[in-house]
């Protein structure tokens, strides 16, 4: 299957501070990436769409002032958690769609984010 | 509101048997069906996609679908304890996926 990579796996920051998190799809084109989040013991769930070359569209409830998301070639997309807090401490994962009619998400390894 | 719905479990099974994990979905206008398997600290990983109501077999998985029910099933045979795992059932296209809440499998060596 495709192959979806993310990083960094693991991040711990302090309060306040921004982290980066990147998403790249190493052996296709994605026009659209996918970003969740995963609270432990809960479901995935979708964060935003990432469009290449404009404005990601994010799901009801998410702010986008907080998340940011750039999604500037086919192959990379970035999440940046601006002044992160406690509760923002989660596994977050990106995706890609095949180009297939199907539709299948292909993974990246997910990010770890623990704020102190 | 879309929703997929699974029951969390933990299902346990002894090793050799058939799991069978069980999802229902709400929103008709769905097209694609996805099973994932999920290990705990880890991604989701693809095992199996169906879109046609019957059954698609893969190895020892088979996944099965029946639109007019609404609903979608993973049957996994001689299960092993490695496929201890949260299965998460997500319905999909046009729009993106929606996951279910991931049902708790445990085989018992």
């Amino acid at each position: 299957g495709a192959v979806v990579s993310q990083h960094p796996s693991r991040v711990i920051c302090k309060s306040g501070t921004s982290v980066k998190i990147e998403c790249r799809s190493l052996d296709f084109q994605a026009t659209t990436m996918f970003w969740y989040r995963q609270f432990p013991k809960q479901s995935l769930m979708l964060m935003a769409t990432s469009n290449e070359g404009s404005k990601a569209t994010y799901e009801q409830g998410v702010e986008k002032d907080k998340f940011l998301i750039n999604h500037a070639s086919l192959t990379l997309s970035t999440l940046t958690v601006t002044s992160a807090h406690p509760e923002d401490s989660s596994f977050y994962i990106c995706s890609a769609r095949s180009g297939s009619d199907i539709g299948e998400l292909f993974f990246g390894e997910g990010s770890r984010l623990t704020v102190l | 509101q879309k929703e997929v719905e699974q029951n969390s479990g933990p299902l346990s099974v002894p090793e050799g048997a058939i799991a069978s994990l069980n999802c229902t979905y709400s929103d008709r206008g769905s097209q694609s069906f996805f099973w994932y398997r999920q290990y705990s600290g880890k991604s989701p990983e693809l095992i199996m996609f169906i879109y046609s109501n019957g059954d698609k077999e893969d190895g020892r998985f088979t996944a099965q679908l029946n639109k007019a029910s609404q609903y979608v099933s993973l049957l996994i045979r001689d299960s092993q304890p490695s496929d201890s795992a949260t299965y998460l059932c997500a319905a999909g296209m046009p729009r993106p996926l929606v996951f279910g809440k991931g049902t708790r499998l445990s085989v018992i060596a």
